[in-house]
């Protein structure tokens, strides 16, 4: 299975700035999502970041807050913009492989 | 349509017994359930995965079973031990009712785990 790496894995952030996690795999992959847990939730589906393209965003997401960048296959840069304290969640990275897709070990934020 | 729906919320087993977790669905299209598991500070982690055409898969202590005519597919874990306390999610893979966002994953709400020594 892929190996995922994220940065920072956690932070703490004041209300109005932006935050850019980067995710790292060691293999290239096609297919890379970008994924919220609120906390004690469920995780949310954000974006598939496409390389090479735009990301397609999910129904409630837009380009504007969570703008992503996909410059290869294998990395992939979700910001998170003018952060507001409900923004304060665990960031997911995760990548298609044949049929399963595998998580990195998340960023946790925490907005004041 | 696209929800997945997952019981208990919570769950508390002695060691040794068996954990059940159901899942429930609506979307047909779905072609791909798996189940992740969650510790604390940590990214989900794939524990098992089965595809519709199959009505149960066996890894070690983990079962998934699938009822399609039902769509409902549940997990149990056999001989419930300590480490086994995490949250597990339930998901559900395939296209929307278009036809695209083909692998984006649908999860169930999730279900805290504690096992008793």
């Amino acid at each position: 299975s892929a190996v995922i790496s994220q940065k920072p894995s956690r932070d703490i952030c004041q209300r109005g700035t932006s935050l850019t996690i980067q995710c790292q795999v060691d293999s290239q992959v096609t297919m890379m999502f970008w994924y919220r847990q609120q906390p004690g939730q469920s995780l949310t589906l954000i974006a598939t970041a496409n390389q090479g393209s735009e990301a397609t965003y999910e129904s409630g997401f837009v380009i504007d807050k969570f703008p992503i960048s996909r410059p290869n296959l294998t990395f992939s840069t979700l910001t998170v913009s003018n952060m507001s304290p409900e923004d304060s969640s665990i960031y997911l990275c995760s990548v298609g492989q044949g049929s399963t897709q595998y998580f990195g070990p998340g960023t946790r934020l925490t907005v004041l | 349509q696209q929800q997945v729906k997952q019981s208990p919320q919570s769950l508390i087993v002695q060691k040794g017994g068996i954990s059940i977790i159901n899942c429930a669905y609506e979307n047909t299209a779905f072609d791909y359930f798996p189940w992740y598991q969650q510790f604390p500070g940590k990214g989900p982690a794939l524990l098992i995965a089965i595809r519709p055409d199959v009505s149960e898969k066996k890894e070690g202590r983990f079962t998934i079973s699938f009822n399609k005519s039902a769509k409902q597919f549940s997990l149990h874990i056999m001989d419930s031990q300590p480490g086994d306390s995490a949250t597990y999610f339930c998901a559900a893979r395939g296209s929307d009712a278009g036809g695209t966002s083909y692998g984006k994953l649908t999860f169930g709400q999730g279900t805290i785990l504690t096992v008793h020594p």
